[in-house]
């Protein structure tokens, strides 16, 4: 079945220090991939997106995801930590045009000063 | 920037009683989903809308749950006799016809007691 993981929970990284929140599909063929960033109490909002192309896609907010076919993963990077980063950020995919987006279980990051 | 919206960010309601969450899609799209999200869990897919009709509903979506699309603008969710357990953050979404991000509104966020 179709699914997404991500395998750390919760992540603290110091302010300034780089982070790598990891993503694996399970899926046969390369699906839409999307990064959501959630606030408590808020809605979620798109960092990124992956559709075809260059395998490394940059975002908003100095976020950046790379796919990798061979390891069926999508993970997201920035190599400077800010405080307001602070959330749970959700990998995603899906697999044909309309179709539902399937999330993973979400990791939330913690920044410490 | 165009956005979902919904209405109410946030209703209480007596177990039993029937709710009516209400969307406002991004005018020219054509795919409406709603997920729900139950306090500190991942997003779970409940149902998507195309072409006037459910073109996908997860094992989430049973016979309490409703979906309609009563006028060229809006997209509800009906619950028709809530549980405790259906307290949780509903999100509307939409996508456009060619198009492969799916949009978030900002949630409502149903407390069941």
């Amino acid at each position: 079945a179709q699914s997404v993981t991500q395998p750390d929970i919760h992540i603290t990284v110091s302010e300034g220090a780089s982070l790598e929140l990891r993503c694996n599909y399970s899926y046969g063929a390369t699906p839409y991939l999307f990064w959501y960033v959630q606030s408590p109490g808020q809605g979620l909002q798109l960092l990124l997106k992956y559709f075809s192309g260059d395998t490394l896609v940059q975002g908003i907010k100095g976020f950046e995801a790379e796919f990798k076919r061979s390891q069926s993963s999508f993970n997201l990077r920035k190599p400077s930590v800010h405080w307001s980063d602070a959330a749970e950020y959700f990998c995603a995919f899906r697999y044909n045009q309309g179709g539902k987006l399937i999330f993973g279980q979400g990791t939330e990051l913690s920044v410490k000063p | 920037e165009p956005e979902v919206t919904q209405t109410p960010s946030h209703q209480v309601t007596q177990m039993g009683q029937e709710v009516i969450l209400r969307c406002v899609p991004i005018s020219n799209h054509l795919y409406f989903y709603w997920y729900r999200q139950i306090l500190g869990q991942k997003v779970e897919f409940l149902v998507s809308f195309y072409n006037n009709e459910i073109s996908e509903k997860s094992e989430i979506f049973d016979d309490q749950f409703s979906v309609e699309r009563p006028d060229g603008s809006n997209f509800t969710l009906k619950i028709r006799s809530t549980k405790l357990e259906d307290s949780a953050m509903y999100f509307c979404a939409s996508l456009e016809d060619s198009g492969n991000t799916i949009y978030f509104g900002e949630g409502s966020w149903l407390t069941v007691v």
